[in-house]
């Protein structure tokens, strides 16, 4: 069965910190998509990465950046220079590689991110 | 807009009440999801369609629920005989069969039943 951890509930910072969040994941396929999303208070999840587990480069997206570190079963997020407007509900996710699947999405229980001026 | 629409956004009935709910996908997406979200929890999958054939649902897929597709085009996911539990936001999402696994999330119904 597949499962995704994110341990931290709530995280609290003041504009232009740096804040990351943690995603842990378990998974007994060898191939599979990490995601992470962003859920505004309007409720709409956006997509904001998509990442293949043959693919450990980490990734740089503006203030995003993406730790992938498939030893440690981790797929971290950090925002560099918080802004008010990056707080939300931010989801790791996990999904199987097979299309027969239809690809289901199993999330974590999300970190709620407050951005304080 | 070519997003993912989904009608209505927010739903009160009462309990034993009987709801449905429509998610139109993007067009050229041939696969819908229905997710269910609790206040503090991640969505879970309830079920998916590729095209009009619904290939898999959840166990949290009661037999109170069904979800139809029936031209490949919008969906509907209907509840029977609402219980307070099934108090959450529903969500529906689309993806292509091919290719790229991105899935576009519509803005979700606001369930509350009272």
């Amino acid at each position: 069965a597949q499962k995704v951890t994110q341990a931290q509930t709530e995280i609290s910072v003041v504009e232009k910190e740096d804040v990351t969040l943690d995603c842990v994941y378990e998974t007994r396929d060898t191939t599979y998509y990490l995601f992470w999303y962003k859920q505004p208070p309007s409720g709409e999840l956006v997509f904001l990465i998509r990442r293949n587990s043959f693919d450990e480069q980490n990734e740089i997206s503006g203030r995003y950046s993406w730790n992938f570190q498939k030893s440690t079963s981790s797929f971290n997020f950090t925002i560099t220079a918080s802004q008010v407007v990056d707080s939300a509900v931010y989801f790791c996710a996990l999904s199987d590689y097979g299309m027969a699947s239809g690809s289901r999405l199993t999330f974590g229980e999300g970190t709620q991110l407050t951005v304080n001026p | 807009d070519t997003g993912v629409s989904q009608d209505p956004r927010h739903k009160i009935t009462k309990r034993g009440q009987n709801v449905t709910f429509r998610c139109d996908p993007i067009s050229e997406h041939n696969r819908l999801y229905w997710y269910r979200q609790t206040l503090g929890q991640g969505p879970e999958f309830l079920t998916y369609f590729q095209n009009e054939a619904q290939l898999e649902k959840s166990r949290l897929l009661s037999d109170r629920f069904s979800a139809e597709r029936p031209k490949g085009s919008f969906s509907t996911l209907e509840i029977q005989r609402t219980e307070q539990g099934d108090s959450a936001m529903y969500l529906c999402a689309s993806s292509p069969s091919r290719g790229d696994y991105g899935y576009t999330f519509g803005s979700g119904t606001r369930l509350t039943v009272v």
